[in-house]
């Protein structure tokens, strides 16, 4: 079972809007609504970011919002902030009642 | 307030086999509908989620890693361990429990780093 793939870095400028892919199968990201989204700082655990797809956790900031077409669920981050470079992860339901994580994405805000 | 706290040796030697404790406050692992996982991250790595135990006692783990993984629960000291066997090198890694609902972990711990060497 191979990790989910995301793109190894993106970035953007203060203000602008960014959204990181994360592509799997039709036996993960496709066949469930359960995909969920985690900011990591470095030297600190993940932080929820978004559930089953498109739901955010209360107190997460309305700048994060997820989709899903297809195998591929993504993550877009509007109004980037200093604040927002940190790493990505995308996680889904996959067989056998499993969870599968994406390699990650290095976002940097310029 | 939910919170989880790993513990367990920083240091083990290949081939040994590792136990961490993930100790829960302001819940109980025997609650109707927890569930509990364990992720791990390597150094400059990515995530990888391991096992789960839920509160009936229902496990699934990791197809790559089920042969050397075991989880628990001791609900009398609120704990759920986690143990793998025959630690390599490669398993060098922070690892972190989470509290799982909906296939997403809402309450992560602090993560306890494990380093394997001889």
């Amino acid at each position: 079972q191979s990790a989910l793939t995301q793109p190894a870095s993106v970035s953007g400028s203060p203000g602008q809007s960014i959204t990181i892919s994360c592509t799997g199968t039709s036996s993960d990201v496709g066949s469930y609504n359960l995909v969920s989204w985690y900011q990591q700082h470095p030297d600190k655990a993940p932080k929820l970011l978004i559930y089953e797809g498109i739901k955010r956790p209360s107190g997460v900031s309305d700048r994060f919002s997820g989709s899903k077409s297809g195998n591929t669920a993504s993550l877009t981050i509007s109004g980037l902030q200093a604040e927002d470079d940190a790493d990505y992860y995308c996680c889904s339901y996959a067989g056998g009642r499993t969870l599968i994580f994406g390699g990650g994405t290095k976002l940097t805000v310029l | 307030q939910v919170t989880l706290k790993e513990s367990g040796p920083a240091l083990v030697k290949p081939t040994q086999t590792l136990t961490l404790t993930c100790t829960l406050s302001g819940l109980s692992p025997s609650t109707v509908g927890m569930r509990a996982s364990w992720i791990r991250q390597p150094p400059g790595k990515a995530l990888e989620w391991l096992a789960r135990i839920d509160w009936d006692d229902d496990k699934v783990y990791s197809t790559s890693l089920r042969s050397r993984l075991t989880i628990s629960k001791d609900t009398s000291k609120n704990q759920v361990v986690l143990t793998m066997t025959n630690m390599d090198p490669g398993d060098t890694a922070t690892y972190y429990c989470a509290r799982e609902r909906s296939g997403s972990m809402d309450v992560w711990g602090q993560g306890t780093t494990v380093t394997v060497s001889s």
